[in-house]
C-alpha cells in the first residue's frame, strides 16, 4: 500500500484478554517503530526495529507488551493480561533510513484500543 | 533524560492572522528537533526538522521554525494561517545516537473564520 497500515483501528476488550495489533509498514522501510498515545497527551516511544532485530526496546512498560517482525516487514504487537491502563492508541511507524537515523517517519492512523 | 515542553495546549486564532506555537526541551546532549502535524482522523505527520546547520527551518505548507539553543527552544511559527490548518502540533526532540522520538504533549491549533 502507499502508507503504514495499522489493524484493527479500533478494538475493545475485556480486562485480563489478549491482544494483537499488526503493523504493515511502507515497502522497504526497514526501519519500524511502536508508539503509544494516551489521551490528551504526545505519542510515547515503546519500541524500535531495524530489520528483524528490536533494535531498542526500552520504551516497553513491562514485560506484559511484546512485539515482533520476523521476516522485517509486517511488525505484530502483543499485548497480556490487558489492564484498564492499556486503553491508547497505538501508533506505528517506519522510515526508510538505515543507521543514520535522520530519515522522516511515516505514521499510519493508529489502532485505537479499550479495555474495560 | 530529554523532556519537552509545549506551552499552550490550544491556541485559537482567526484566519490570516500570525502565529507561533512554542517548544521548549530540555537535554544534557545534543539532539535532533521536529514538529509533527495531526489533522483530524490522520496520521502523524512532519512538519519540518532541524539537524544541523542554519537554525532557520522551514517546513512545508508555509511553516517555519528557528532553533535557539541558549533558550533550548524550537518555537514554530507562520505569517499567516488557513482555516486548513486546524490541527494537532506536536514538537518531538531525539537524542543523537538514539531513534527513540520524545514527544511534548501537543499544542492544538484552532482557526476561526
Amino acid at each position: 500500500g502507499a502508507g503504514v497500515s495499522q489493524t484493527p483501528s479500533n478494538k475493545v476488550t475485556e480486562k485480563g484478554k489478549y491482544v494483537e495489533l499488526r503493523c504493515d509498514p511502507i515497502s522497504g522501510h526497514t526501519a519500524l517503530y511502536w508508539y503509544r498515545q494516551s489521551l490528551g497527551q504526545g505519542p510515547e516511544f515503546l519500541i524500535y526495529f531495524q530489520g528483524t532485530g528490536a533494535a531498542d526496546d526500552s520504551g516497553l512498560p513491562n514485560d506484559r507488551f511484546f512485539a515482533v517482525r520476523p521476516e522485517g516487514s509486517v511488525s505484530t504487537l502483543k499485548i497480556q493480561r490487558t489492564e484498564r491502563g492499556d486503553s491508547a492508541v497505538y501508533l506505528c511507524a517506519s522510515s526508510l533510513d538505515g543507521t543514520s537515523g535522520t530519515g522522516e517517519l511515516f505514521f499510519g492512523e493508529g489502532s485505537r484500543l479499550t479495555v474495560l | 533524560a530529554q523532556s519537552v515542553t509545549q506551552l499552550d495546549s490550544q491556541v485559537p486564532v482567526f484566519e490570516e492572522a500570525p502565529v507561533e506555537l512554542r517548544c521548549n526541551y530540555s537535554s544534557s546532549v545534543s539532539v535532533y528537533l521536529f514538529w509533527y502535524v495531526q489533522y483530524p482522523n490522520q496520521g502523524l505527520q512532519l512538519l519540518l526538522k532541524y539537524l544541523s546547520g542554519s537554525t532557520l527551518v522551514k517546513g512545508i505548507n508555509g511553516f517555519e521554525a528557528e532553533f535557539n539553543k541558549s533558550q533550548t527552544s524550537f518555537h514554530l511559527r507562520k505569517p499567516s494561517v488557513h482555516i486548513s490548518d486546524t490541527a494537532e502540533y506536536f514538537c518531538a526532540v531525539r537524542k543523537t545516537g538514539r531513534r527513540a522520538l520524545t514527544f511534548g504533549s501537543g499544542t492544538r491549533l484552532q482557526v476561526q473564520p
